[in-house]
């Protein structure tokens, strides 16, 4: 199973400013993917991280919010642009390789003051 | 929109064994069903996952329906560190990309 780090773990930050999220697997990985999970909710679908190309975004996230980038097959980063406090959430990543099982990161706890 | 439904929340006694059901009832026929649990906010952790036949790993047993229709995520000696959210999620493909849609899960409790 791939071990999928991610820093930081937990961070308080001003609202207006910038967060960058990193993700590490330890294996090369085709699929990477960043997740939402607001408080007390499920886990909500970003985009997906694509390798040397601009990532796939779900319905309701916009790359200007949610900038993206995936230099190679073991690392990306997640940025939470221009933060309001309904940013506050668990960002979590994943990853799987070709028809095998995701397994997902730790998770990054963000709260927005 | 999520492809499965499961209860909200279901308790069960320490040592007995935790059943917890899982409706996809428009399942199609080369898609999987795949278990995860949340622990207190850490990440999803998997637990198992099987097409058509029965599964078991050293976690938990997976019984799925002959129609598919529904399945059941069984952990035989429930333990209060089985205390979690459990997710039944179908893998869906679009345009070739396998997407996991998570439900709001199951909120399992074992009680001492």
């Amino acid at each position: 199973s791939a071990v999928i780090s991610q820093k930081p773990s937990r961070d308080i930050c001003q609202r207006g400013t910038s967060l960058t999220i990193q993700c590490q697997v330890d294996s090369q990985v085709t699929m990477m993917f960043w997740y939402r999970q607001q408080p007390g909710q499920s886990l909500t679908l970003i985009a997906t991280a694509n390798q040397g190309s601009e990532a796939t975004y779900e319905s309701g996230f916009v790359i200007d919010k949610f900038p993206i980038s995936r230099p190679n097959l073991t690392f990306s980063t997640l940025t939470v642009s221009n933060m309001s406090p309904e940013d506050s959430s668990i960002y979590l990543c994943s990853s799987r390789s070709y028809q095998e099982t995701q397994y997902f990161g730790p998770g990054t706890r963000l709260l927005v003051l | 929109d999520a492809k499965t439904t499961q209860p909200t929340s279901m308790d069960c006694a320490e040592g007995r064994a935790a059943n917890l059901p899982c409706n996809h009832s428009t399942i199609s026929g080369n898609e999987y069903v795949y278990w995860y649990r949340q622990i207190h906010s850490q990440g999803p952790q998997y637990i198992i996952h099987g097409l058509k036949n029965n599964e078991t790993n050293e976690m938990a047993s997976l019984i799925i329906t002959e129609d598919r229709k529904s399945s059941t995520l069984i952990l035989p000696h429930a333990t209060l560190r089985d205390t979690a959210v459990y997710y039944c999620i179908v893998r869906s493909s679009t345009s070739g990309t396998y997407k996991y849609i998570f439900g709001t899960g199951t909120r399992l409790k074992v009680l001492a």
